[in-house]
């Protein structure tokens, strides 16, 4: 079975600034890992998602995230943070063999202030 | 861009009621997931559907649950016999064939349903 651990459940940061939301991951078995973002009232978005090859993913709207095989961790990362980056973020992970069910962690709240 | 769509955004029903929560799935996707999440926790993934049947579904997902592709573009969650645990935020996602734990779910914007 697997697990996703986010420690951080709020994370306030300065506009502009750099951040890093950390997950980390416990698995039996090979697994794909994502992130995703939910803006106030919507549902959830894809921002990226490591499948193979490089470690290093960029995604969407600036982040990129690093996968860490060794400390099985999967930290997202922005270098300049905006107002509109305000949001919650999930780390999940799939099972390779699987039908693609997704576990989440319990999410990060990014909160960007001016 | 296509989308997943739910209804109704919000359900408030009674204990004992049984609800439908509905969703519409990206028209040329293949698999389609119902996750939960109960405020302040972390989502929850409840059944995955393909081939007109489900595929996996969560120890969650008891007797009270079912769901249904009753035409070609709706796909359903019922709860039986709702109870106050039942309250949360359900999602519905759906993907492509493909790369199976790999490819993308696109996700709608959820249903939240109360149960008093």
């Amino acid at each position: 079975a697997q697990s996703v651990t986010q420690l951080d459940s709020q994370v306030p940061v300065f506009e502009e600034a750099p951040v890093e939301l950390r997950c980390n991951y416990s698995s039996s078995v090979s697994v794909y890992l994502f992130w995703y973002v939910q803006y106030p009232n919507q549902g959830l978005q894809l921002l990226l998602k490591y499948l193979s090859g490089s470690t290093l993913v960029k995604g969407i709207n600036g982040f990129e995230a690093e996968f860490n095989k060794s400390q099985t961790s999967f930290h997202l990362r922005k270098p300049s943070v905006h107002i509109s980056d305000t949001a919650e973020y999930f780390c999940a992970v799939s099972d390779r063999g699987s039908q693609g069910n997704l576990i989440f962690g319990k999410g990060t709240k990014l909160s960007v202030k001016p | 861009e296509p989308e997943v769509t739910q209804t109704p955004s919000h359900q408030v029903t009674q204990m004992g009621q049984e609800v439908i929560l509905r969703c519409v799935p990206i028209s040329n996707h293949l698999y389609f997931y119902w996750y939960r999440q109960i405020l302040g926790q972390k989502v929850e993934f409840l059944v995955s559907f393909y081939n007109n049947e489900i595929s996996e579904k969560s120890e969650i997902f008891d007797d009270q649950f079912s769901v249904e592709r009753p035409d070609g573009s709706n796909f359903t969650l019922k709860i039986r016999s709702t109870k106050l645990e039942d309250s949360a935020m359900y999602f519905c996602a759906s993907r492509a064939s493909g790369l199976a734990g790999g490819e993308t779910q696109y996700f709608g914007p959820g249903t939240r349903l109360l149960v008093l």
